[in-house]
């Protein structure tokens, strides 16, 4: 079944304490996204990776760390979360065409809520 | 800064009903969009792409207006299962692809 996967689904930490939420894709797609959605602020792009070692900058990347180290995975990195960052995260892949297009289906992972207090 | 923009909603409509939703976005360099269904507390899914000939699926038509940089999103005798927060989304190519989705617009249909 193509799907993506996150880890882990609900988190409840404490400010300054380092995680990670993972990201998985089965469908050998090439882009991958993160978004965070916050009431009155609807989603909004951290990051997203083009291919595999190719990352850039969303709207809201302060705080947020990734990597692509390998075509399947999106790790979404905290180094030192603060309570603003509370949120429901996603995680988002799609294909690109060979024309260069973004492809018209970007499946979303099922979220992770987070807490930081 | 790229946004795209939605009506603010929400929209309490009768069963049966048509609906329409309106969506206006500001790179005129975008690309492709999409209108996307979200279920409270659950994941956005594709419920259309939206291309410049207009497209229909069954009760739901979407259309695209480049001269004016809106999209619309009509739906034709609404059911209660379409009670969700509809989102419209556009994406560009500036060395490398941006999407950025709208706020979204809840709908709720009453029996």
């Amino acid at each position: 079944e193509a799907q993506v996967t996150q880890n882990p689904r609900y988190l409840i930490t404490v400010t300054g304490k380092k995680l990670t939420v993972t990201c998985s894709q089965n469908m050998n797609h090439e882009y991958m996204s993160w978004y965070r959605q916050d009431p009155g602020l609807g989603l909004r792009q951290i990051y997203y990776s083009m291919n595999v070692e190719v990352t850039d900058k969303g709207d809201v990347p302060e705080g947020y760390k990734v990597s692509r180290k390998e075509k399947r995975n999106f790790p979404l990195i905290l180094e030192s979360p603060s309570p603003n960052q509370t949120s429901l995260y996603f995680c988002a892949s799609s294909s690109t065409r060979t024309s260069g297009r973004l492809a018209d289906t970007q499946y979303f992972g099922p979220g992770t809520r987070l807490t930081v207090l | 800064r790229k946004e795209v923009e939605q009506d603010p909603g929400p929209f309490n409509v009768p069963e049966g009903a048509t609906v329409a939703f309106n969506c206006t976005y500001s790179n005129s360099a975008s690309q492709s969009f999409f209108w996307y269904r979200q279920d409270c507390r659950k994941e956005p899914k594709l419920l259309m792409s939206v291309y410049s000939s207009g497209n229909e699926d069954g009760r739901f038509t979407a259309q695209l207006n480049r001269a004016s940089q809106y999209i619309s999103l009509l739906i034709r005798d609404s059911k209660l299962s379409d009670s969700a927060t509809y989102l419209c989304a556009a994406s560009w190519r500036a060395g490398s692809y941006q999407l950025t989705f709208g706020k979204g617009t809840k709908l709720s249909v009453i029996p």
